[in-house]
């Protein structure tokens, strides 16, 4: 069945260090991996995605790598700070399955000052 | 200009009751979904419409039905609340088309008490 497991459930780095929170996904078909940042009651917003076409993307102090083989893809967070504090979570698009988008389960990230 | 705009933000209710969530985009998206939230942060599918036709129908009790009365809304009526209904659903939006991004609404905090 479709789905997106998402580890660890729970990150604290010191500030400065980095994150890497890490995702597999079921379906081989899948093309489209976003990342959302969830701050204490906001809305999930769009930080990173990356298509199957690419192994990596970044952006400023954030990066996405893709493994399409291992069906891994992973979030790398740099020089972490305060503001960085959030739940993390990633998702696959289920290409089979109607474009269902199906989210990983979330990780919360600490920075610890 | 909120992009994804759902009402209301705040919904307190007793057991039994029937109450709606609405949902308006103003992206010109062609597929709309909701997602439900629990105390635990998991972001569970619900429903998508894609040009007003229901495409995905997770496993929700009938209690639930959304309505999409056009591209630019999907609403979501719930009948005979119970407890477990407490949860923050988010509504959220993209062009399947073309593989967009998917946005988030606000969310709507429900309590069933």
């Amino acid at each position: 069945g479709e789905n997106v497991e998402q580890h660890p459930s729970t990150l604290s780095v010191q500030e400065g260090d980095s994150a890497v929170i890490k995702c597999t996904y079921s379906d081989s078909a899948s093309n489209y991996f976003p990342w959302y940042k969830q701050e204490l009651g906001k809305r999930p917003q769009l930080i990173i995605d990356i298509r199957s076409n690419v192994g990596e993307k970044k952006d400023q102090r954030i990066a996405v790598t893709l493994n399409k083989t291992a069906k891994h893809f992973s979030l790398h967070i740099t020089e972490t700070q305060p503001e960085d504090s959030a739940v993390y979570f990633c998702a696959a698009i289920f290409m089979n399955r109607d474009d269902k988008i199906i989210f990983g389960k979330g990780t919360r990230l600490h920075i610890l000052p | 200009d909120t992009a994804v705009s759902q009402t209301p933000k705040y919904l307190v209710t007793q057991m039994g009751n029937d109450k709606s969530i609405k949902c308006e985009q103003n992206l010109g998206h062609d597929t709309m979904y909701w997602y439900k939230q629990d105390s635990k942060k998991f972001l569970k599918i619900m429903f998508s419409y894609n040009n007003k036709e229901l495409i995905i129908n997770e496993t929700v009790p009938n209690r639930f039905s959304p309505k999409s009365p056009d591209k630019a809304h999907l609403n979501l009526h719930i009948n005979s609340l119970e407890l477990g209904d407490s949860a923050v659903y988010f509504c959220a939006s993209r062009h399947r088309g073309t593989n967009e991004k998917l946005f988030f609404g606000s969310g709507t905090q429900l309590s069933v008490l």
